[in-house]
């Protein structure tokens, strides 16, 4: 069965430093996977999506993740975080190819912290 | 252009109640979502719809209802309503490359 695990319930990181969100997935074929950002009482935004080839992509706002085959993971970084991107980040795989469903993780909250 | 909306945007019914929530997309996606967002549980699926006409069940369909009579719109039922499916409810629609737009959402209080 497909599922995903964001180990990381919470993070706090201080404005300007590194950040790295985990995502874990479990899913017997080639995964479609995504980052969404959730800012609060609203809707979800696709940061980046990854599909095939290069492992390392690229996002909106100064995001990338990297796709990890041999540890089932695609972890979300930026390198200098800002006080607007303090928000609830969630990791999704696409089951598309059986039965055109997503299935998210429990969601990372990010606060950052002047 | 709207992208995907969401209609009520708040909602409170009592146990027993039934209720209609509205998601209209105006991109002319052919494929729809209805999820649920409960603390600690992120996103589960609870039915789909791959085209005008047609809909699948998620992880969670039990207690709804859905309906795709037209392109744009995707309907979700609940007949009667319990405290359980107090909720926040997102509507999303994605075309050929796999991106979901989501509406804003529905926070509904069951009491």
């Amino acid at each position: 069965a497909q599922s995903v695990t964001q180990p990381d319930i919470h993070i706090t990181v201080s404005e300007g430093a590194s950040l790295e969100l985990r995502c874990n997935y479990s899913y017997g074929a080639t995964p479609y996977l995504f980052w969404y950002v959730q800012s609060p009482g609203q809707g979800l935004q696709l940061l980046l999506k990854y599909f095939s080839g290069d492992t390392l992509v690229q996002g909106i706002k100064g995001f990338e993740a990297e796709f990890k085959r041999s540890q089932s993971s695609f972890n979300l970084r930026k390198p200098s975080v800002h006080w607007s991107d303090a928000a609830e980040y969630f990791c999704a795989v696409g089951a598309l190819l059986t039965g055109n469903q997503f299935y998210f993780g429990t969601g990372t909250s990010l606060t950052v912290i002047p | 252009n709207a992208g995907v909306t969401q209609t009520p945007k708040f909602r409170v019914l009592k146990t027993g109640q039934s209720m209609t929530l509205l998601c209209a997309q105006d991109m002319n996606h052919e494929y729809m979502y209805w999820y649920r967002q409960d603390p600690g549980m992120g996103l589960r699926l609870i039915h789909y719809s791959v085209g005008e006409g047609t809909t699948a069940k998620g992880e969670v369909p039990d207690g709804y209802n859905v309906s795709r009579l037209k392109k744009q719109n995707f309907l979700l039922g609940l007949e009667s309503a319990a405290p359980s499916q107090t909720s926040v409810y997102f509507c999303a629609s994605r075309g050929t490359d796999y991106e979901q737009y989501f509406g804003p959402g529905t926070r509904l209080t069951v009491t």
